[in-house]
């Protein structure tokens, strides 16, 4: 079964700067795909960026990168130039390609916080 | 992107009674919905998939005659919480995708909250 792990459970950031959260995951699959959503206090899930496994470019959306290390089974999360909206709770997600009805898998999530 | 609702976002019922949640997706046809549940501070637990007319199927631990899915249309699916209990207070969100959507595309809805007195 695939896993994700977010080990750390909170993380705190001076508006301004970069922060990175981390994420890795296990699975046997070669193909897949990795996300990262954000859940502000509204609690809406929205989709940060994603990242198709068999891509070995790094994706990126503004301020939002990630550095996707396939061996490793890595995949965490560069925010730059955090803002006061950043904070919210993120978590990690992996999707096998499958077909309509393949699961998303999520980690526990950590809690960013931005100080102004 | 494409938007899904969810209806009631918050919703307050006694003990032993039933509640209906739901979901629709307003501009794609959903073929596949997503049930999920969450606690404060937690992950989200995926519940159950659901196809177009089809049977949900439900994650192992799943009460399915507590937690009843259908998904009567290719825009409305409804969760059903029945006898609710205090311990079933919770965030519940679903999630779609589409016939035509891109393999890796998702919809959440804003969720459900729901407390049982």
């Amino acid at each position: 079964a695939q896993t994700v792990t977010q080990s750390q459970p909170e993380m705190s950031v001076q508006e301004a700067e970069t922060v990175t959260l981390s994420c890795t995951y296990d699975t046997s699959e070669s193909d897949y795909y990795l996300f990262w959503y954000k859940q502000p206090p509204s609690r809406q899930m929205i989709l940060v960026i994603r990242q198709e496994a068999y891509k070995q470019q790094n994706a990126t959306e503004n301020r939002f990168s990630v550095n996707f290390q396939k061996a490793a089974k890595s995949f965490s999360l560069k925010i730059s130039d955090s803002q006061l909206g950043d904070a919210a709770m993120y978590f990690c997600a992996y999707r096998p390609l499958g077909g309509a009805n393949s699961k998303l898998t999520f980690g526990k999530g950590i809690t960013l916080s931005v100080r102004p | 992107g494409a938007v899904v609702s969810q209806h009631p976002s918050r919703v307050i019922c006694k003990s032993g009674t039933s509640v209906k949640i739901e979901c629709r997706s307003l501009d794609f046809q959903a073929t596949t919905m997503f049930w999920y549940r969450q606690f404060p501070k937690q992950s989200l637990m995926l519940m159950a998939t659901s196809n177009e007319g089809s049977k949900a199927t439900y994650e192992q631990g799943v009460e399915k005659d507590k937690f009843l899915i259908n998904h009567a249309s290719l825009t409305l699916s409804t969760l059903t919480v029945t006898s609710a209990h205090p311990e079933d207070s919770s965030f519940y969100i679903c999630s779609a995708r589409g016939r035509r959507a891109l393999s890796y595309e998702q919809y959440f809805g804003p969720g459900t909250r729901l407390t049982v007195t």
